[in-house]
């Protein structure tokens, strides 16, 4: 069980567009179209961003986007706000009752 | 509105044991999988175990295979985790969360987590 490969940081200016990888394997994400992000404030619960790799839960603005191709799924966040400023988490499931978390990228807005 | 109340944690000497509990309401607790989460200090997310609605399906991650046990009460609309043999490197907040698909444990994602409960394993 490794964790999935993201990069440590991504940063934008307001209005522009990020984008955030996360590699794992054919054990994983490239295995099953689970494939969820997670937003994280400091000091607060994760929060969920997406779901399914690319299903928008209520509530969550629609800047937010997801796609996987192979074993890499990604995360774009379009016309960057403020309040985008976090850590980003990705989560695959990962065969016989597992689940891995990708290594967490922080996100600045400049 | 879904709740997630986790307790249980503390300061604890490496080697003992400790259980934690998550007290969940506002929604059919017996209809979903659960799981718990933990981030230790400063550190990323890591998935630490779940448990399907049934308690038929059952996982843990290689680093807590054989000293931790997930468990629930649906009775009790709650989720436990004991914790035997800790080590310095179990320290972490141990989140509770709940899945968002009903009746699945592989399709599925963490909404909502709950708070936390801090674990601290040091002599």
């Amino acid at each position: 069980q490794s964790a999935l490969t993201q990069p440590r940081s991504v940063s934008g200016s307001p209005g522009q567009s990020v984008t955030i990888s996360c590699t794992g394997t054919s054990s994983d994400v490239g295995g099953y179209n689970y494939v969820s992000w997670y937003q994280q404030h400091p000091g607060k619960a994760p929060k969920l961003m997406i779901y399914d790799v690319s299903k928008r839960p209520s509530g969550v603005p629609d800047r937010f986007s997801g796609s996987k191709s192979g074993n890499t799924a990604s995360l774009t966040i379009s016309g960057l706000q403020a309040e985008d400023e976090a850590d980003y988490y990705c989560c695959s499931y990962a065969g016989t009752y597992t689940f891995g978390f990708g290594t967490g990228t922080k996100v600045t807005v400049l | 509105e879904v709740q997630l109340v986790e307790s249980g944690g503390g300061l604890v000497q490496p080697g003992r044991s400790l259980r934690l509990s998550c007290a969940a309401s506002g929604f059919t607790f017996d209809d979903y999988t659960m799981h718990w989460v933990r981030q230790a200090p400063g550190k990323g997310l890591e998935w630490v175990s779940g448990i399907s609605w049934n308690s038929g399906s059952i996982g843990y991650a290689d680093s807590v295979k054989g000293r931790f046990t997930i468990s629930r009460d649906n009775a009790k609309n709650s989720l436990y985790l004991q914790m035997n043999s800790l080590r310095a490197e179990d320290t972490a907040l141990y989140y509770c969360a709940k899945t968002g698909l009903s009746f699945n444990y592989a399709r599925n994602w963490f909404d909502p987590w709950g708070q936390g409960t801090l674990v601290t394993v040091s002599s």
